[in-house]
């Protein structure tokens, strides 16, 4: 059974600073991950994927993500945090080696608070 | 805009009711999957269809079903409601081949009384 964590429910970081929001992954194949934004009162946005290739995965609204195999992690980043940002955050896993049909399993989610 | 679409908005009804909700996934999306988000459970899986037939399930109550047209849309229908199907009903899209983003809909906001 594939599995994700944030273990953090809520990160705050001053305006201006960077931020980091973390996850980890259990699956028994080559992991699919996915991170998404939702602000309130709306549905999730995509923000950046990886698949494979380079660890290091752009995104989104300057964000960027790290995949490292050997950690299991793949944790959202992003030099210089803005209010804007302020949201709910969540990390996503799926089975790349089951085909089309596999599942994706998301995490909690970390609430996302940057302060002005 | 993800270019999903679901209706309606909001429903408010009672216990023991019956109520669908409609999803209409991105242009050329052949796969549908359905999600609950509640305060309590997060964000859980309830079911996918692929070009008309189920091809996964999470975890959906049997008094809970749905299904996806010849044209693409997919509709959940929820029967003898309680108090605690109370949450935001999301429905997402992928054009599923491997390594597919899923797009998400605005979702559906469900108040059981």
């Amino acid at each position: 059974a594939q599995s994700v964590a944030q273990p953090e429910d809520q990160v705050n970081v001053a305006e201006g600073n960077p931020l980091t929001v973390k996850c980890t992954y259990s699956v028994s194949g080559n992991p699919y991950l996915f991170w998404y934004v939702q602000y309130p009162n709306r549905g999730l946005q995509f923000l950046l994927k990886y698949i494979t290739g380079d660890n290091l995965v752009k995104g989104s609204y300057g964000f960027e993500a790290e995949f490292n195999k050997s950690q299991t992690s793949f944790h959202l980043k992003k030099p210089s945090a803005l209010v804007s940002d302020s949201a709910l955050y969540f990390c996503a896993v799926r089975d790349g080696d089951s085909g089309g049909y596999q599942k994706v399993t998301f995490g909690t989610g970390t609430k996302l608070q940057v302060i002005p | 805009d993800s270019g999903v679409t679901q209706t309606p908005k909001h429903l408010i009804t009672a216990t023991g009711q019956r109520v669908t909700l409609r999803c209409s996934p991105r242009s050329g999306d052949l796969s549908v999957y359905w999600y609950q988000q509640s305060l309590d459970q997060g964000l859980q899986f309830l079911i996918q269809y692929y070009n008309g037939e189920e091809r996964a399930k999470g975890n959906i109550l049997e008094r809970f079903s749905a299904q996806q047209f010849p044209d693409l849309h997919s509709e959940l229908n929820l029967s003898s409601l309680e108090l605690g199907d109370s949450a935001l009903y999301f429905c997402a899209s992928s054009v599923n081949l491997p390594g597919e983003t899923q797009y998400f809909g605005p979702g559906t906001r469900l108040l059981v009384l």
